[in-house]
């Protein structure tokens, strides 16, 4: 079975540019997330869809970041314009509707900005 | 608001001894999840625990909860070097994380 896949792994910008990555979550699996984790800290939850539609944005700072998920399968987070606090990894998760809703991990695309 | 410490969060171990690591966290919840990091790469899953007085185990690795203390341990038995990484408990259903504890195994 395949895992989550991300794109790109690495980026570097310049602070008040846009940045997107995406993110295919494990087939079948419904829920899919966007966590930022900063460097030396735990993921933070930023927002979380069950299929197309948003379930929790409330820690996704909505002047400047924003993500979809059209078809209910691949998505996409986007940053515009980016902060230099904005520099940790963005880690995509997916899940099933299952008992206890464990989460598969991506391998993270790390955000430099300069 | 669920908040979740770990403690320590850096832990230098030697080789063949046997330490823990502890999660509380602050409301009530139905779950907990121990996580691996390497550096460099993502989170690993770890365990899962769904009940009080839980307790599962993967090699040198044993997890327990006890939901009515709020806190779980991760027990490591005769440490080996391959464990050196950075161990995130999360709790709840949206998964908070806690700051890690980075474990390192010296010979």
């Amino acid at each position: 079975e395949a895992g989550v896949a991300q794109s790109p792994r690495y980026k570097i910008i310049e602070k008040r540019q846009s940045v997107a990555f995406w993110c295919n979550p494990i087939s079948g699996h419904a829920t899919l997330y966007w966590y930022q984790q900063i460097l030396g800290q735990g993921p933070k939850l930023l927002i979380q869809f069950q299929n197309n539609g948003v379930v929790d944005d409330s820690q996704l700072p909505k002047d400047r970041f924003s993500a979809e998920r059209l078809k209910g399968v691949d998505s996409t987070l986007k940053i515009q314009p980016a902060k230099l606090e904005d520099s940790a990894v963005y880690l995509c998760a997916s899940a099933t509707r299952g008992s206890y809703n464990e989460q598969f991990f991506g391998p993270g695309t790390r955000l430099t900005v300069l | 608001e669920l908040k979740v410490e770990q403690n320590p969060l850096f832990l230098s171990m030697q080789e063949e001894k046997n330490y823990t690591i502890y999660c509380n966290y602050s409301t009530t919840s139905d779950r907990l999840y121990w996580y691996r990091q390497d550096p460099g790469k993502s989170l690993e899953s770890l365990f899962v625990l769904l009940s009080n007085g839980a307790v599962k185990q993967e090699g040198r690795l044993m997890a327990s909860l006890d939901t009515k203390a709020r806190l779980s341990t991760l027990h490591i038995t005769a440490a080996v070097h391959d464990l050196s990484a950075t161990y995130f408990c999360a709790v709840g259903q949206k998964l908070v994380f806690g700051k890690g504890t980075k474990l390192t195994v010296n010979p």
